[in-house]
């Protein structure tokens, strides 16, 4: 079974802390995703990956980076937190072949106090 | 930009009865893939069918289908025959395959399956 394994389920940071997402998959996909996840919004897309050290800004990217120096492994980085990114993140993977599904990670619950 | 929208943020249906939830799209790409994905209370998200833009045949799989209207940009999933455990939430989403793909959910619509 592919795997997408999300560092920490629930996350408390302060104000201003630099925040790592870790997301990292077991099957060589190409592409990597994070979103985050509000109600009433949907998954709104931060950035994406298709290959080692490539990436993407997704529709929301201000306040995030990413880093993807490994094939299985796509961070996501919080410069310096704020509270309006308290939410739920996900990370997935994906083949490149067109009508494969997206596999997703269990999510983290960021809070930012 | 490429957008979903789904426009039904709640739903709710008898058990054994039909539902339909709807999902609109806007691209100016001919190719690309559409989705439905159900989260349900666990968080972990499952694919529940795929309808490749090219296919006119519209996808089935086992009691959900989708009704894909390509020129009006709609891509509908219908649940026949609603199980307890089809409540959800559930997203439509839209992969981009020109260059980088790229793949966009809507704001999701939560089931409830009243028994």
């Amino acid at each position: 079974d592919v795997k997408v394994t999300q560092s920490s389920r629930y996350l408390v940071k302060r104000t201003g802390e630099k925040v790592f997402l870790e997301c990292v998959q077991d099957m060589d996909h190409e592409n990597m995703f994070w979103y985050r996840q509000d109600p009433g919004l949907g998954l709104r897309l931060i950035y994406f990956s298709y290959d080692v050290k490539m990436k993407e800004k997704g529709d929301i990217p201000e306040g995030y980076s990413v880093s993807r120096e490994k094939k299985e492994r796509f961070s996501l980085i919080l410069e310096s937190a704020s509270t309006n990114q308290t939410s739920m993140y996900l990370c997935a993977s994906q083949w490149t072949a067109l009508n494969t599904e997206a596999f997703f990670g269990q999510g983290t619950r960021l809070t930012v106090v | 930009a490429q957008t979903v929208t789904q426009s039904q943020p709640e739903m709710s249906v008898q058990e054994a009865e039909t539902v339909t939830l709807s999902c609109t799209y806007d691209t100016s790409e001919s190719d690309y893939y559409l989705f439905w994905y159900k989260q349900p209370p666990s968080r972990q998200m499952i694919l529940v069918i795929r309808q490749e833009a090219y296919k006119q045949q519209n996808a089935t799989e086992n009691r959900f289908s989708v009704n894909f209207q390509k020129a009006a940009k709609s891509f509908s999933l219908k649940i026949s025959d609603s199980q307890l455990g089809d409540a959800a939430m559930y997203f439509c989403a839209f992969l981009i395959i020109q260059g980088a793909q790229k793949l966009v959910f809507g704001q999701g619509t939560r089931l409830t399956i009243n028994p």
